[in-house]
């Protein structure tokens, strides 16, 4: 089974600094997704930036992109020019190439994401 | 406005008493999922449903269950409601086979709040 470890529960930064949050995760598959979702306080699931893992080529998202390290099981999400609206919990994800027609997502358990003034 | 809800969005019961949890997706999705959400565990996939009349367990199934009679419709029943079932739960929907599957994102509720006293 496959396993993703967020292994920072809360981050802070100041409002226009960049931040880096991290992801490892663990499967024996060669084909698969990864994501990362923003929950604020509304708790609303939010997709943030996506990455197929045979895609070489880091995924960006205007201010957000990841450095995706397949080879060391690494997907860390940089957000640059931190805005107070980036404030949220955010989640590190996996998802199966082909799952027999299960998309079940494997959530990591956040990084809480403070915006300093 | 493509959209999934759930319904209701806060629910206070006590142990023991029957409750239903709607969600209803408005994209004519073919697949449905419910997660839980806990502190420090993630979200983890309950059941899932990759079309009408085709259910099965996802992770955590136990004290749960679900019905897909409707294409739009996936309900979350919990027969006999229990402290430990206290969550945030989601609902999500995505094209499932219908759709790219490989490129298929998945759209989520806003979270049910239950509490079981």
């Amino acid at each position: 089974a496959q396993t993703v470890t967020q292994s920072q529960p809360e981050m802070s930064v100041q409002e226009a600094e960049t931040v880096t949050l991290s992801c490892t995760y663990d499967t024996s598959e060669s084909d698969y997704y990864l994501f990362w979702y923003k929950q604020p306080p509304s708790r609303q699931m939010i997709l943030v930036i996506r990455q197929e893992a045979y895609k070489q080529q880091n995924a960006t998202e205007n201010r957000f992109s990841v450095n995706f390290q397949k080879a060391a099981k690494s997907f860390s999400l940089k957000i640059s020019d931190s805005q107070l609206g980036d404030a949220a919990m955010y989640f590190c994800a996996y998802r199966s190439y082909s799952n027999f027609g299960n998309e079940k997502l494997t959530f990591g358990t956040g990084t809480r994401l403070t915006i300093i003034p | 406005e493509a959209q999934v809800t759930q319904n209701p969005r806060y629910l206070i019961t006590v142990t023991g008493k029957k409750l239903t949890v709607t969600c209803s997706q408005n994209m004519n999705h073919e697949y449905m999922s419910w997660y839980r959400q806990d502190p420090g565990l993630g979200l983890r996939q309950i059941y899932y449903s990759m079309n009408v009349e085709v259910t099965d367990k996802g992770d955590v199934p136990e004290g749960y269950k679900v019905s897909r009679k409707e294409k739009r419709n996936f309900p979350l029943i919990l027969e006999s409601p229990s402290p430990n079932q206290t969550s945030l739960y989601f609902c999500a929907s995505s094209p499932g086979l219908a759709g790219a599957a490989a490129k298929n994102i998945q759209y989520f509720g806003a979270g049910t709040r239950l509490s079981v006293l």
